[in-house]
């Protein structure tokens, strides 16, 4: 059974500076892919980047940026110059062996002025 | 973005009352999925579809039936709602084969008194 968890409930940030994000996972499938997902206030879910397991460079979408440790099982975010637009729940996904996306539990950030 | 729409945005029932949510998209994707959410557990599977009549249970499936009679309409019912199935539910759907992000609808807040 694939698994992600995200063992930080809750964090916050001060504007301008960076923050990581963590998240493990677990799957038995050599090929999978790997996404953070954003939900802000409004409620919508939207997709902030994402990683494919047999490639060995991180990710990075503007600000936000993976570290992916493929060993480890690790997949965390990172995100630079925090803006107060960042305030959100952010989520771990994973696909992998053609089942349907799992989800981690969520880490609700908080961006501070 | 692919165009995903969900129907009721918000909804108020009783307890014991049949309860049908809407999702409809325009991309002609194969794969439609139920997920529900709520604090604490992140977002979970009810159930998904990967064709026309073809569907299958999620990790939380119990309490919940969905028909798939057209590639753009998946719909869920719960067949006598209850105070434990107040929740936000999201329907979703996926990308190509090139693509295994999903996209979501903007959600339904179900609320069951």
């Amino acid at each position: 059974a694939q698994t992600v968890t995200q063992s930080q409930p809750e964090m916050s940030v001060q504007e301008a500076e960076t923050v990581t994000l963590s998240c493990t996972y677990d799957t038995s499938e050599s090929n999978y892919y790997l996404f953070w997902y954003k939900q802000p206030p409004s409620r919508q879910m939207i997709l902030v980047i994402r990683q494919e397991a047999y490639k060995q460079q991180n990710a990075t979408e503007n600000r936000f940026s993976v570290n992916f440790q493929k060993a480890a099982k690790s997949f965390s975010l990172k995100i630079s110059d925090s803006q107060l637009g960042d305030t959100a729940m952010y989520f771990c996904a994973l696909f992998s062996g053609n089942t349907p996306l799992v989800f981690g539990k969520g880490t609700r950030l908080s961006v501070i002025a | 973005d692919a165009g995903i729409t969900q129907s009721p945005r918000h909804k108020v029932t009783e307890t014991g009352t049949p309860v049908t949510l809407r999702c409809h998209q325009t991309e002609n994707h194969r794969y439609m999925y139920w997920y529900r959410q709520d604090p604490g557990h992140g977002l979970r599977l009810i159930h998904y579809s990967y064709g026309v009549k073809d569907t299958d249970k999620g990790e939380v499936s119990d309490g919940y039936s969905v028909s798939r009679s057209k590639t753009e309409d998946f719909l869920l019912t719960l067949e006598s709602a209850t105070s434990s199935q107040t929740s936000v539910y999201f329907c979703a759907i996926r990308g190509g084969s090139r693509d295994y992000g999903y996209t979501f609808g903007s959600g339904t807040r179900l609320t069951v008194v």
